[in-house]
């Protein structure tokens, strides 16, 4: 069975400070690997995707890695600001079926 | 690009009412279009997919139910609302390039 697991569940740190969040997947066959952003009472927001053959993609001061072959991604937020408060949610797509696999997500407050 | 109107963003429903949702797509054709619930606190679930018009699968059995009049609309229905059924409910889409899973903004909605 297809599962995507998230940690940590949540997560509180200050403002300026970075971190790291985890997924961890055992989909197969893989497509692709998305990390989504989502405010509360708002719709997912994409922050990157990636590809079997992309180890790391960036966007601002987000950083997406994939490892494929211990089957792991992490996002790392750097010098955090009170806007990154929400829930990051890492979807990964298998090339065999229509339905993307969701994690929990993890809840990320950001503390002036 | 893609963009997913969904409506209305709020709805407060009595128990037994019955439920309308409505989701567009724009900039795509033959997207494969989503509905999700969103318990608070919790991760979104799967309820339904369409990979085409009239083309309906259901995930989790319930009294909700899905239809797709036109490639681009896609509509959750209820005839009689449970207290069960209240959740965040997202609408999401995947466009013909299969590049990114867009989602609506979403709708809160109440029964009471």
């Amino acid at each position: 069975k297809n599962q995507v697991e998230q940690s940590p569940q949540s997560l509180i740190i200050l403002e300026g400070k970075n971190c790291t969040l985890q997924c961890n997947y055992t989909v197969s066959p893989f497509s692709n690997l998305r990390w989504y952003k989502q405010d509360t009472g708002r719709g997912p927001v994409s922050l990157t995707i990636m590809t079997f053959s992309e180890n790391t993609k960036s966007n601002g001061r987000y950083t997406a890695t994939l490892d494929a072959d211990t089957k792991q991604s992490s996002l790392h937020i750097t010098a955090s600001q009170l806007s990154d408060s929400a829930s990051y949610i890492c979807v990964v797509e298998s090339g065999g079926s229509y339905i993307p696999t969701f994690g929990r997500g993890t809840s990320l407050i950001v503390h002036p | 690009s893609q963009t997913i109107h969904q409506w209305p963003a709020t709805l407060v429903q009595p128990v037994g009412s019955p439920l309308s949702l409505e989701c567009t797509v724009e900039g795509t054709s033959n997207p494969n279009l989503y509905w999700y619930r969103q318990a608070a606190g919790r991760g979104l679930q799967l309820l339904f997919y369409s990979v085409g018009i009239g083309q309906i699968s259901s995930e989790v059995p319930q009294n909700l139910s899905a239809s797709r009049p036109q490639d681009r609309q896609f509509i959750l229905s209820s005839k009689k609302l449970l207290l069960s059924d209240s959740g965040f409910y997202l609408c999401a889409c995947l466009g013909s390039s299969n590049e990114k899973l867009f989602f609506g903004s979403g709708t809160q909605l109440s029964v009471l």
